[in-house]
């Protein structure tokens, strides 16, 4: 059974703070790790898809670090609007076996204006 | 135009029916997914089909079939639902390949009573 953790489960923060979530994921048979941001009744949106140790992507105010070494990865928010309020998924893909992504329970975020 | 879509958004129905959730993507993907989020609200693949070929299957019950009339399309066919069946049900589509995006569609809120 591999284990996708996310932390921390909920989060309130005020309009312009800066916010980051971590992914814990095995740290053997990696193949990538894909963060999702996902509002109520809509489809999950994909904002990266991290495949490389030290990998570090940046979407706007968004940012996101990789260490496949130790198994976790940073989603950073830079100065949080109240439209960035939604749930963040990370899912996790090894590169044997069946191959799907494994999410974890998420992080939500609400901010306050 | 929606990317993935599915239909229908809601269903409700009784125990002991059978019914079918449509979904289709004109991504141009080969490769389509159906999600369950369950009660705890972690996203848990279901089937995976590539070219129209079954090629992840979890554990679900046989009551559950998936069927892909062609690259496009991946329908959920379920048979003598139950209590427990009631969820939300994510179709999903991407290229071949561990590191690509996913894309969801927006969920099927099925209830079972």
């Amino acid at each position: 059974i591999l284990n996708v953790e996310q932390s921390p489960q909920s989060l309130h923060v005020q309009e312009g703070d800066s916010t980051n979530f971590t992914c814990s994921f095995p740290s053997s048979n990696f193949y990538a790790l894909h963060w999702y941001r996902w509002e109520t009744a809509k489809s999950p949106e994909a904002l990266f898809v991290m495949t490389l140790n030290g990998d570090e992507k940046k979407k706007g105010r968004i940012s996101a670090t990789l260490n496949t070494k130790e198994g976790y990865s940073y989603l950073y928010i830079k100065g949080s609007q109240p439209e960035d309020s939604a749930t963040y998924l990370c899912a996790f893909r090894m590169d044997t076996g069946r191959r799907a992504l494994t999410f974890g329970s998420g992080t939500r975020l609400q901010v306050q204006p | 135009d929606t990317a993935v879509s599915q239909t229908p958004k809601y269903l409700v129905t009784q125990m002991g029916n059978d019914k079918s959730i449509k979904c289709e993507q004109n991504l141009g993907h080969d490769t389509m997914y159906w999600y369950k989020q369950d009660s705890k609200k972690f996203l848990k693949i279901m089937f995976s089909y590539n070219n129209k070929e079954l090629i992840i299957n979890e554990t679900v019950p046989n009551r559950f079939s998936p069927k892909s009339p062609d690259k496009a399309h991946l329908n959920l066919h379920i048979n003598s639902l139950e209590l427990g069946d009631s969820a939300v049900y994510f179709c999903a589509s991407s290229t071949t390949g561990g590191g690509n995006t996913i894309y969801f569609g927006e969920g099927s809120w099925l209830t079972v009573v």
